[in-house]
């Protein structure tokens, strides 16, 4: 049982480049979300999803998108990436049931030079 | 909206000793899931423990325990008979109960956690 597993685990990119977040959880899980984590920081969301084909915006959605095609893949899409988006990235998943906990990623530290 | 605080940026305990860290938390819900997570340097995120709002009962898991005062709007965590592995950043989250939205965590600045031998 994997649980979620993130890929890459660390990537440098340029400027305007794009890039994709690759996030899956084999669970089973109906809930997905994408943090990002600044340093010295707690987590902050950027999307989340409730089903496969169901996304929405959390608190910093700009500068990214998401697509939720499966129940098991969730990825993250960079299109011009700017240093702002530095940053350590997690993907997460839990049960539909509301006390069920998040289950994190390994995460994922994007660097944009 | 709701917020996490954690006050201490940083602790620090001697091993075999107990530590307490602290988080409070601004909601007017009053149903609601609270958690600690543990950080270590493998930047791994860790369930510690949870608690539910609705429960008077402190959650326990081995050597870690809450001490949840709702009124007061503070959920802490203890650590017992601290251990080396225990070094590591710990964030408070705040999660709604509500059926609507997305139940997204919230989460607390962190404590950094270090462990003396």
């Amino acid at each position: 049982n994997a649980g979620v597993t993130q890929t890459p685990k660390f990537r440098i990119l340029k400027i305007g480049q794009s890039m994709t977040l690759q996030c899956t959880q084999d669970m089973n899980h109906n809930y997905m979300y994408w943090y990002r984590q600044d340093p010295g920081m707690g987590l902050k969301l950027i999307y989340y999803s409730v089903g496969a084909g169901i996304t929405d915006k959390g608190e910093v959605p700009n500068g990214y998108n998401v697509s939720r095609s499966t129940t098991e893949d969730f990825p993250l899409r960079l299109e011009l990436a700017a240093p702002s988006q530095t940053s350590v990235y997690f993907c997460a998943s839990r049960l539909g049931q509301a006390n069920q906990p998040q289950h994190f990623g390994d995460g994922t530290r994007l660097s944009i030079l | 909206a709701q917020t996490v605080t954690q006050s201490q940026p940083e602790m620090s305990v001697q091993e075999a000793e107990t530590v307490t860290l602290s988080c409070t938390y601004d909601t007017s819900e009053s149903d609601y899931y609270l958690f600690w997570y543990k950080q270590p340097p493998s930047r791994q995120m860790i369930l510690v423990i949870r608690q539910e709002a609705y429960k008077q009962q402190n959650a326990t898991e081995n050597r870690f325990s809450v001490n949840f005062q709702k009124a007061a709007k503070s959920f802490s965590l203890k650590i017992s008979d601290s251990q080396l592995g225990d070094a590591a950043m710990y964030f408070c989250a705040y999660r709604s109960a509500g059926s609507g939205g997305y139940n997204k965590l919230i989460f607390g600045a962190g404590t950094r956690l270090a462990v003396h031998p």
